[in-house]
């Protein structure tokens, strides 16, 4: 199916564990991104990357991780799960750097860190 | 540094009624403003952007959006709202996709 598609779409961890966030678009869109949203928040941009092998840090970076091998697909990576990261997770991409451009989101990722 | 502030957390309009959702930004220069929706499960949708010209932008869905400099403001209106516009919405300012910065969201409820 054309678009972008992230999973899983529920995610329940522990404290301490690693956890990945998958993300994949079929457009070959050069950019990527990742943001959280909380309540009172608002999304809030976490990484975000340009091209394969080029990601670049948000707004709010820290205890993520990221990578991209390949354009179609930008996981996120939780190192070490805090409860603090509970929240819902949104990939999106966008074509180019232009003015006018549009970004495309995921339908979300809920995680809960217990 | 850039921002945004939707200052109704949420609202309740009756089916049929008039919408009227506040945004007011802060950002250094021409801002490039953006509506999205988020229906409840669902990924965020764009309804409109302004990036210059005519202040009075029309959307997807029936949703339009004016433009005020001298009020820092991108206020979103639809004249009569349907019971399926029920959702989040997200004012954002930004230059371009990656740089968005989105405020806080108002959540719509629909009386029938």
């Amino acid at each position: 199916d054309a678009g972008i598609t992230q999973s899983p779409r529920y995610k329940i961890t522990e404290t301490g564990r690693q956890v990945t966030l998958m993300c994949h678009q079929t457009w070959s869109h050069s950019y990527m991104f990742w943001y959280r949203q909380d309540l009172g928040h608002g999304l809030r941009l976490i990484y975000y990357s340009a091209a394969a092998d080029i990601t670049d840090k948000g707004e709010v970076p820290d205890g993520y991780v990221v990578s991209r091998s390949k354009t179609e697909n930008f996981p996120l990576t939780l190192e070490s799960a805090t409860r603090s990261q509970t929240s819902v997770y949104f990939c999106a991409s966008s074509e180019s750097t232009s003015m006018n451009t549009e970004a495309f989101f995921g339908q979300g990722t809920r995680l809960t860190v217990v | 540094a850039q921002s945004v502030t939707q200052p109704d957390i949420h609202i309740t309009v009756s089916e049929g009624a008039s919408l009227e959702l506040r945004c007011n930004y802060s950002y250094g220069a021409t801002p490039y403003l953006f509506w999205y929706v988020q229906s409840p499960g669902q990924g965020l949708q764009l309804l409109l952007k302004y990036f210059s010209g005519d202040t009075l932008v029309q959307g997807i869905k029936g949703f339009e959006a004016e433009f005020k400099r001298s009020q820092s403001s991108f206020n979103l209106r639809k004249p009569s709202v349907h019971w399926s516009d029920a959702a989040e919405y997200f004012c954002a300012v930004g230059e371009g996709a990656q740089k968005l910065v989105f405020g806080q969201g108002t959540r719509l409820t629909i009386n029938p």
